[in-house]
């Protein structure tokens, strides 16, 4: 079965700091996504940063980079220089075929509550 | 680019009835997806439409049922709303259905529904 786990539900950091969100995944595909979203207070979800299975090299977009351990199943977020209006909840996910349809599904974990304090 | 539209962002029903909650995907994008938010179960997959078809199904009741109109325009639908059918629900769109390649979901901001 697929699974993310996310095992910090909250985390503090001072702004301008850095900060690693956990995250890892389980699925007997080879052939898989990851993905982070952020999602503040008004609910919606923040596309955030993305890594392929096949990809060579972790994904960096701006403050946000993606430490990919394919043979631990990690997919940690890194958030460098922290600012206060990072704080939001943060979710893991991974899109793999469902074994039961074929298709694919997205597959969120329980998510981290970060909160930069200044 | 407009983003995902979800509409309304509000609503509140009583038990019994049954709601409609639209979403209107990013221009080009042909996967639309739905979930739901609670805060003890985390966001649960609803279902995925892609060309107007149905491709996945979540393990939800019959109660909940969606479609997808040509213009890839989503709706779904849960009749005989119960208390616990209190949630955010987010729909996302995405350009395919699959999971090969940068495939990225992009989310609306949501409806937030409230049975009573």
């Amino acid at each position: 079965a697929q699974k993310i786990t996310q095992t910090q539900p909250g985390m503090f950091v001072q702004e301008k700091e850095a900060v690693t969100l956990d995250c890892t995944y389980d699925t007997s595909d080879q052939s898989y996504g990851l993905f982070w979203y952020k999602q503040p207070s008004s609910g919606e979800m923040i596309f955030l940063i993305y890594q392929g299975s096949y990809d060579e090299q972790n994904a960096t977009e701006g403050r946000y980079s993606l430490n990919f351990q394919k043979a631990r199943k990690s997919a940690n977020l890194v958030i460098s220089a922290s600012q206060l209006g990072d704080s939001a909840m943060y979710f893991c996910a991974m899109r793999a075929n469902s074994p039961n349809s074929g298709y694919s599904t997205l597959t969120f974990g329980k998510g981290t509550m970060l909160l930069v304090s200044p | 680019k407009a983003g995902v539209t979800q509409t309304p962002r509000y609503l509140i029903k009583t038990r019994g009835q049954q709601v409609t909650l639209s979403c209107s995907p990013i221009s080009g994008h042909r996967s639309v997806s739905w979930y739901q938010q609670t805060p003890g179960q985390g966001l649960q997959f609803l279902f995925e439409y892609f060309s107007e078809t149905q491709r996945n199904k979540g393990n939800f009741p019959g109660r909940f049922s969606g479609r997808q109109f040509s213009n890839s325009r989503s709706e779904m639908n849960v009749s005989t709303l119960e208390l616990g059918d209190s949630a955010l629900y987010l729909c996302a769109s995405s350009l395919t259905a699959g999971v090969r390649g940068k495939n990225i979901q992009y989310f609306g901001a949501g409806t937030r529904l409230s049975v009573l």
